[in-house]
């Protein structure tokens, strides 16, 4: 049973980078495609992007400029980048497993809450 | 932009029937925007509830029904239990991505 882990810093300076990531257990990374999806503080989810297992990506448009989605499957992780970061980026940031057949997410991690402030 | 619309909240007794919407800002839902539902409790991750607008997440019990309601999605729960009063998302796939609603607080009282 494919179990999900996210992890980083809780705290991240304004204008400097988010990196977090997302240790799956159970299963081998390389065989499915990964989404990150955010909530910040008091309000709904938000998708971030997905890497699918072939490498490519997809990103929300309002974020695309920002993020990076990476895969290292030598450690099964897949990693979230988020460049110049502001308050507005403050959330909890999960990891979910995707699936292309019906698009939709099954798998989640539990979170990990990133507070951006000096 | 469309924006992917629902109810900002609903209430419903215990053993009751309630069906949530999702719908579009400009036009119309159908299963090719392959509609999904998650539930989400305060402080939880969301749990898969429904995708391909009508099939049941492994595990999810079968008081949770998903369908096309004319021109929106929809998420039936059929005899609401205290446990159900949590915060629903729609998600559809638009784009090759994804975009959630806003979110539905439904309330068992």
């Amino acid at each position: 049973q494919v179990q999900l882990q996210e992890s980083g810093p809780g705290l991240v300076k304004p204008s400097e980078t988010l990196s977090l990531t997302c240790t799956v257990s159970g299963g081998s990374i390389s065989r499915y495609h990964w989404s990150w999806i955010r909530q910040s503080p008091g309000k709904g989810l938000e998708w971030i992007g997905n890497i699918y297992y072939s490498g490519s990506t997809k990103y929300n448009p309002a974020l695309k400029s920002r993020v990076i989605i990476s895969v290292d499957t030598s450690k099964n992780q897949c990693s979230l980048k988020v460049n110049s970061v502001s308050p507005a980026d403050t959330a909890v940031y999960y990891c979910s497993r995707w699936f292309d057949y019906y698009y939709h997410m099954d798998v989640w991690g539990k979170g990990t809450t990133v507070t951006v402030s000096s | 932009q469309t924006v992917v619309t629902q109810e900002p909240s609903f209430s419903v007794s215990p053993g009751g029937t309630v069906t949530l919407t999702c719908g579009l800002s400009s036009g119309s839902v159908s299963s090719s925007y392959y509609p999904s539902w998650y539930q989400q409790t305060p402080g939880q991750a969301p749990r898969t509830l429904i995708y391909n607008t009508n099939t049941r997440s492994s595990g999810v019990p079968g008081r949770f029904s998903g369908s096309i309601l004319g021109n929106k999605a929809a998420l039936t729960i059929t005899g609401a239990l205290a446990d159900d009063g949590s915060d629903y998302y729609c998600v559809l796939y638009m784009g090759g991505g994804m975009v959630f609603g806003g979110g539905t607080k439904l309330t068992v009282l």
